[in-house]
């Protein structure tokens, strides 16, 4: 049973779209991570939110953190293809301070 | 200047091989990670050292042995590789169990 779920598992547009990636559980968490990969390397960690309700911006990224602590959502506006990779969300939880990972939405943003 | 790098990038080997991973990190964090992706891209964590002490140990097959001689450094050794083993192997780090990780570039293990 996944604890951090996350959907959509793939999502392909056109460029200049907007998306919405979610990272759901039944669980709460301390603080929460969201990091993309692109192939052939590792993950990089793009924000953390800690606050309940709290919202993050990085350039056309927008990240929320549910008022609960137990979900999160990553906004893409006006798409492009640099944006493809996979995007995996981390949660470190209340109950065990264990980081928990979402099994990642991957994205494909075509020209 | 690499923060987090690992050797090798490829690795093709027998089964019942036994091979190593090499894993620095130059940003001076005090806790470090193995993790196992496997096809599917879900990452699983295998290890973590913070000052030279083991503190996750998940159940992983005891062929598995981490091994840090120092606070930069912690490699991944290997015993009598098995094909379940393919998979690409990444090193991490942070500043602390709670802070955000930097993960080196992987490593491709194939066994053939």
């Amino acid at each position: 049973t996944q604890l951090l779920e996350q959907s959509p598992q793939f999502l392909s547009i056109q460029e200049g779209e907007n998306l919405t990636v979610y990272c759901n559980s039944s669980s709460v968490f301390s603080s929460l991570q969201w990091y993309r990969q692109e192939p052939g390397e590792g993950p990089v960690l793009l924000v953390t939110v800690v606050t309940g309700g709290e919202v993050k911006k990085l350039k056309r990224l927008t990240f929320q953190f549910g008022d609960a602590r137990k979900d999160s959502s990553l906004h893409i506006t006006a798409a492009q293809p640099g944006d493809t990779g996979l995007y995996l969300c981390a949660g470190f939880m209340d109950s065990n301070y264990q980081l928990i990972w979402g099994a990642g939405t991957k994205l494909i943003i075509k020209p | 200047d690499t923060a987090v790098s690992q050797t090798p990038k490829y690795l093709v080997t027998q089964m019942g091989n036994d091979k190593s991973i090499k894993c620095e990190q130059n940003l001076g964090h005090d806790t470090m990670y193995w993790y196992k992706q496997d096809s599917k891209k879900f990452l699983k964590i295998m290890f973590s050292y913070n000052n030279k002490e083991l503190i996750i140990n998940e159940t992983v097959p005891n062929r598995f042995s981490p091994k840090s001689p120092d606070k930069a450094h912690l490699n991944l050794h290997i015993n009598s590789l098995e094909l379940g083993d393919s998979a690409v192997y990444f090193c991490a780090s942070s500043q602390g169990q709670f802070s955000g990780y930097t993960f080196g570039s992987g490593t491709r293990l194939t066994v053939v």
